[in-house]
């Protein structure tokens, strides 16, 4: 059970296009999803938190315009690289909580972006 | 405030050595406290947790034991093999909000 499901795996764009990461959870509903970025060889970067209904909580110095989210059902969470530059490169990874505050996170695949 | 430390790495081991990986937390509640493994190019998985002082959380033939009083949840594995080659994170969640802080991860590579 708890099996995010996180898409694309991996995507290759233009630089100025925009890209769209899918993250469900595919057997429980999840009220709060979490997108993380990770650098090679290093740890998760949280971005930003994902509510469902409301707007995304972002982490300081996360640029909110460029990196869309939408929280639109229990079961979804989207991650939006707009006007995508090399430096955005990464991995990106979310993940969902099946239960409240204490419970493990369950992370999706990730997603490695490379941008051209 | 709160926040996870962790061994430093890489780690190099030999197959079948005994694997230790440290960390220690720092929390003005009672976390929950987890080791994640993430293999190349996947994300993470959970690998075990423990939710309360003294309870000892284990899979695949890796423990780890949450010390309250010495604030540690070291992982620990007897016998590795090349499987195990990984990024191993530790992770504490807080019961009030939901956040979730990791380590820095530790690269376990095993040679055979």
């Amino acid at each position: 059970g708890a099996v995010v499901s996180q898409h694309p795996s991996r995507v290759i764009c233009k630089s100025g296009t925009s890209v769209k990461i899918e993250c469900r959870s595919l057997d429980f509903q999840a009220t709060t999803m979490f997108w993380y970025r990770q650098f090679p060889k290093q740890s998760l970067m949280l971005m930003a938190t994902s509510n469902e209904g409301s707007k995304a909580t972002y982490e300081q110095g996360v640029e909110k315009d460029k990196f869309l989210i939408n929280h639109a059902s229990l079961t979804l969470s989207t991650l939006t690289v707009t006007s995508a530059h090399p430096e955005d490169s990464s991995f990106y990874i979310c993940s969902a909580q099946f239960t409240g505050g204490g419970s493990p996170l369950h992370f999706g695949n990730g997603t490695r972006l490379t941008v051209t | 405030g709160d926040s996870v430390t962790q061994m430093e790495g890489p780690v190099t081991l030999s197959e079948e050595a005994f694997l230790t990986i440290n960390c220690t937390y720092t929390a003005t509640g009672y976390p929950s406290l987890f080791w994640y493994v993430q293999y190349p190019g996947e994300g993470l998985q959970l690998l075990l947790k423990a939710t309360k002082a003294d309870d000892k959380g284990s899979n695949k033939g890796f423990e780890a034991t949450y010390r309250k009083e010495t604030t540690s949840f070291h992982l620990e594995k007897g016998s590795v093999q090349v499987s195990d080659s990984a990024v191993y994170f530790c992770a504490l969640g807080l019961y009030t909000g939901n956040q979730f802080y990791f380590g820095t991860g530790t690269s376990l590579t095993v040679i055979p």
